[in-house]
């Protein structure tokens, strides 16, 4: 199906783990972006991708990594997990980096994390 | 003062009223503007964009106001399915990338 999809949806992990979140998309975006959501804060970018093996930092990045090795793909990893990372974490993408009316985020589903 | 900046509310409202939410941002040079709707435990999905001159979508109303920095939106004949939380997003630390609000929660009742 088109669109953007993450997984795994649910995860629970200890800390000091290492933890991938995966997202894909199929509209050939160039521009995909990690946020994470929690209570009292709202939504915060960790990391964007402009296009394939080009990334940037956003607000909140340490203690994530990305990578963009294939357009459609952007993966998250938590290399040694904490607890302060417990969160809903959202994938987006867009299909230009100049945000508009004819061109907006569109958001997966998201994954649920609990780092116990 | 903080980047983008919303009331949490909630606003708690009837059937059939007229609400209506501020959304404040703090860098003069943002240039696109947007509100989301975010249902409990789904994804934010965009509502409107919001346009200089103001912009309708049915019974939603966004308005941007350049001089006060601030957007705004106006839901018209309230329905029950309009509870939700309502995201302002602004374009400001990176170009590329949007800064959110926390939210905004309606709740309507019958």
């Amino acid at each position: 199906d088109a669109g953007i999809t993450q997984s795994p949806r649910y995860k629970i992990t200890e800390t000091g783990r290492q933890v991938t979140l995966m997202c894909h998309q199929t509209w050939s975006h160039s521009y995909m972006f990690w946020y994470r959501q929690d209570l009292g804060h709202g939504l915060r970018l960790i990391y964007y991708s402009a296009a394939a093996d080009i990334t940037d930092k956003g607000e909140v990045p340490d203690g994530y990594v990305v990578s963009r090795s294939k357009t459609e793909n952007f993966p998250l990893t938590l290399e040694s997990a904490t607890r302060s990372q417990t969160s809903v974490y959202f994938c987006a993408s867009s299909s230009s980096g100049e945000l508009s009316g004819a061109n907006v985020l569109t958001f997966g589903a998201g994954s649920r994390l609990t780092v116990l | 003062r903080k980047e983008v900046e919303q009331d949490p509310g909630p606003f708690n409202v009837p059937e059939g009223a007229t609400v209506a939410f501020n959304c404040t941002y703090s860098n003069s040079a943002s240039q696109s503007f947007f509100w989301y709707r975010q249902d409990c435990r789904k994804e934010p999905k965009l509502l409107m964009s919001v346009y200089s001159s103001g912009n309708e979508d049915g019974r939603f109303t966004a308005q941007l106001n350049r001089a006060s920095q601030y957007i705004s939106l106006l839901i018209r004949d309230s329905k029950l399915s309009d509870s939700a939380t309502y995201l302002c997003a602004v374009n400001t630390l990176f170009y590329s990338t949007l800064t959110f609000g926390k939210g905004t929660m309606l709740l309507v009742s019958p």
